[in-house]
């Protein structure tokens, strides 16, 4: 079945606690990227990936590392989360070019800093 | 730098009947996407449309792009309580770059 997964689905930590949040997708995807949610601002982009080793920032990306040494993988790390960085995350893939530009989501982790 | 506003932000209507839904956005943007949430659910991508002009269609959903107004409507014909959900549009600036609308929270009345 094609799909995104996302690890863990639900995380509560503390302040300064490094964490990684694991993206994988299965569908050969060359692009890759993490979005926040947030009550009354819908989602906005954190990082992105066009491919192995090519990333980019999106409109937040203060506060967040990503990584992409393989093509499935797409990890969102936090060094030190702060409790501003609270919120639901989605991991997103899709192909490129005509006809590929379906984003597919994934489950979501919902993150408490505290 | 696209900006992308949706309104309404809320909806809530009565079954079998019609609505849309509007989306501008405030510079070029080259795709421009709808998707529907459920509540607590993942994001399910609804339509992508390319050009002007384009319309598309499924079940009682039609979505349509006009690039020189820098609009977009998402249209509910004769409504069904299935489709009580969150709506967002989404436009792209060439470069996988996505901003998403703040959403419209659909709710559709027996």
């Amino acid at each position: 079945e094609a799909q995104v997964t996302q690890n863990p689905r639900y995380l509560i930590t503390v302040t300064g606690k490094k964490l990684t949040v694991t993206c994988s997708q299965n569908m050969n995807h060359e692009y890759m990227s993490w979005y926040r949610q947030d009550p009354g601002l819908g989602l906005r982009q954190i990082y992105y990936s066009m491919n192995v080793e090519v990333t980019d920032k999106g409109d937040v990306p203060e506060g967040y590392k990503v990584s992409r040494k393989e093509k499935r993988n797409f990890p969102l790390i936090l060094e030190s989360p702060s409790p501003n960085q609270t919120s639901l995350y989605f991991c997103a893939s899709s192909g490129q070019g005509l006809g590929q530009e379906t984003q597919y989501f994934g489950p979501g982790t919902r993150l408490l800093v505290l | 730098e696209l900006k992308v506003e949706q309104n309404p932000l809320f909806l809530s209507m009565q079954e079998g009947k019609n609505y849309t839904i509007y989306c501008n956005y405030s510079t070029t943007s080259d795709r421009l996407y709808w998707y529907r949430q459920d509540p607590g659910k993942s994001l399910e991508s609804l339509f992508v449309l390319l050009s002007n002009g384009a319309v598309k269609q499924e079940g009682r959903l039609m979505a349509s792009l006009d690039t020189k107004a820098r609009l977009s409507t998402l249209h509910i014909t004769a409504a069904v309580h299935d489709l009580s959900a969150t709506y967002f549009c989404a436009g792209s600036s060439g470069t996988y770059k996505y901003i998403f609308g703040t959403g419209t929270r659909l709710k559709v009345l027996a």
